[in-house]
């Protein structure tokens, strides 16, 4: 069985521009997580899905970032405009229960 | 201010060495996690422990969660070069499957 799946795996873009990631869960896994991590920390919860539903999404800087997850399967997470504090990994993961959680590999981003 | 604190931040130590991390906080959780994370890889969860005083072990890893249900360990037994990696330790609040990570330590075993 696939693992969570993410794409793009890097990214480089100038400052100002958008960006989106895109992240594709493991089957059956109704929750789903985006995360952020900044280099030498652990990842920082940024959105939490159950389904379809945005259950806590108050990490989520709203004036640039957005994410969506539709049809409670595949979601992606856009940053527009990107600023140079953004650069990180980000990090979906996807969980049926405490015991199963799965992180993908990430997409690290840089903004120059 | 981190909810979880991880120490040692960096340990180096040559195979067949044993060695103990700590993940210590000031807030209950309800469960806690381990995970090991390799560079330009997530996370890989080792392990859920969700009751004060529980030991899991897994082969030649054993972790502990603190009967305060506040801090947990992980020692590992004649560490080899493949357990090189940054630990991570998660602790989840409620039941609403949310969990604060430490920022790791980072762990090299040297053949």
């Amino acid at each position: 069985e696939a693992g969570v799946v993410q794409s793009p795996r890097y990214k480089i873009i100038e400052k100002k521009q958008p960006v989106a990631f895109w992240c594709n869960p493991i089957s059956g896994h109704n929750t789903l997580y985006w995360y952020r991590q900044n280099l030498g920390q652990g990842p920082e919860l940024l959105i939490r899905y159950e389904n379809e539903e945005a259950v806590d999404d108050s990490q989520l800087p709203k004036d640039r970032f957005s994410a969506e997850r539709l049809k409670g399967v595949d979601s992606t997470l856009k940053i527009q405009p990107a600023e140079l504090g953004d650069s990180a990994v980000y990090l979906c993961a996807s969980s049926s229960s405490i015991y199963g959680y799965t992180f993908g590999s990430g997409t690290r981003l840089t903004v120059v | 201010t981190q909810l979880l604190e991880q120490s040692p931040q960096f340990l180096s130590i040559q195979e067949g060495e044993n060695l103990t991390v700590y993940c210590n906080s000031s807030s209950v959780f309800s469960s806690l996690q381990w995970y090991r994370q390799e560079p330009g890889e997530g996370p890989v969860l080792l392990v859920t422990v969700v009751t004060g005083g529980e030991v899991k072990k897994l082969k030649r890893l054993t972790f502990q969660f603190g009967d305060a249900r506040k801090d947990s360990s992980l020692h590992i037994t004649a560490a080899q070069p493949g357990d090189t990696g940054l630990y991570l330790c998660a602790g989840g609040m409620g039941n609403f499957n949310k969990f604060y990570f430490g920022s790791g330590t980072k762990l090299n075993v040297k053949p």
